[in-house]
């Protein structure tokens, strides 16, 4: 069964910190792996895209790396904001099927 | 301003009505998507099309109820058969079918549906 899991389920971080969120996929076969940010009550919006060859995708303060062999893919977020407090959600495409998505991470950043 | 809309923002049913989410997009997108968020839970596929006048059902399209007849409009119908419809619901569409490409795929701003 093809699946994504996102640690940690929440965390809570100081303004201008930096932070670290993973997400571990088993799918089959892989297309791409994209990063999205939820805020409350609103849809999601892409952070980024990444297909099998590469490695690192950056977004302004998010960089997001992906290692094909391990299934394992991580979100940095440098030098947070306050408006950095979201859910992030990790979202494996499969090829021919409809998207995988993981429950998402919830990122509180505090002054 | 091309995006993705959705209406209403909220909206109230009584049990045993039928009840229906506007999805309207001017990207000229060909896919569109419905998805339904419950707290804790990963979006989870409802219905969705790859071009107009087609749709597929996705992973829980029980008591729900699509059309296609526009490329810019996709609205779900939550029916009474549904068993329990209170959740966020959220449209998206993409260029192309994500299933076969990496293109990115636009949300719009959720429907909150409670059934009361």
């Amino acid at each position: 069964k093809n699946q994504v899991e996102q640690s940690p389920q929440s965390l809570i971080i100081l303004e201008g910190k930096n932070c670290t969120l993973q997400c571990n996929y088993t799918v089959s076969p892989f297309s791409n792996l994209r990063w999205y940010k939820q805020d409350t009550g609103r849809g999601p919006v892409s952070l980024t895209i990444m297909t099998f060859s590469e490695n690192t995708k950056s977004n302004g303060r998010y960089t997001a790396t992906l290692d094909a062999d391990t299934k394992q893919s991580s979100l940095h977020i440098t030098a947070s904001q306050l408006s950095d407090s979201a859910s992030y959600i990790c979202v494996v495409s499969v090829r021919d099927t409809p998207l995988v998505f993981g429950k998402g991470t919830r990122l509180s950043v505090i002054a | 301003d091309g995006g993705i809309t959705q209406s209403p923002k909220y909206l109230f049913r009584k049990e045993g009505q039928n009840v229906t989410l506007s999805c309207e997009q001017n990207l000229n997108h060909d896919a569109m998507y419905w998805y339904r968020q419950d707290p804790g839970q990963g979006l989870r596929l409802i219905y969705y099309s790859q071009i107009v006048n087609d749709f597929q059902k996705g992973d829980i399209a029980e008591g729900y109820s699509v059309s296609r007849e526009k490329k810019e409009s996709f609205p779900l119908t939550v029916t009474s058969a549904q068993k329990n419809p209170t959740a966020f619901y959220l449209c998206a569409s993409s260029i192309g079918w994500q299933g076969r490409t990496t293109d990115t795929q636009y949300f719009g701003p959720g429907t909150r549906l409670t059934v009361l």
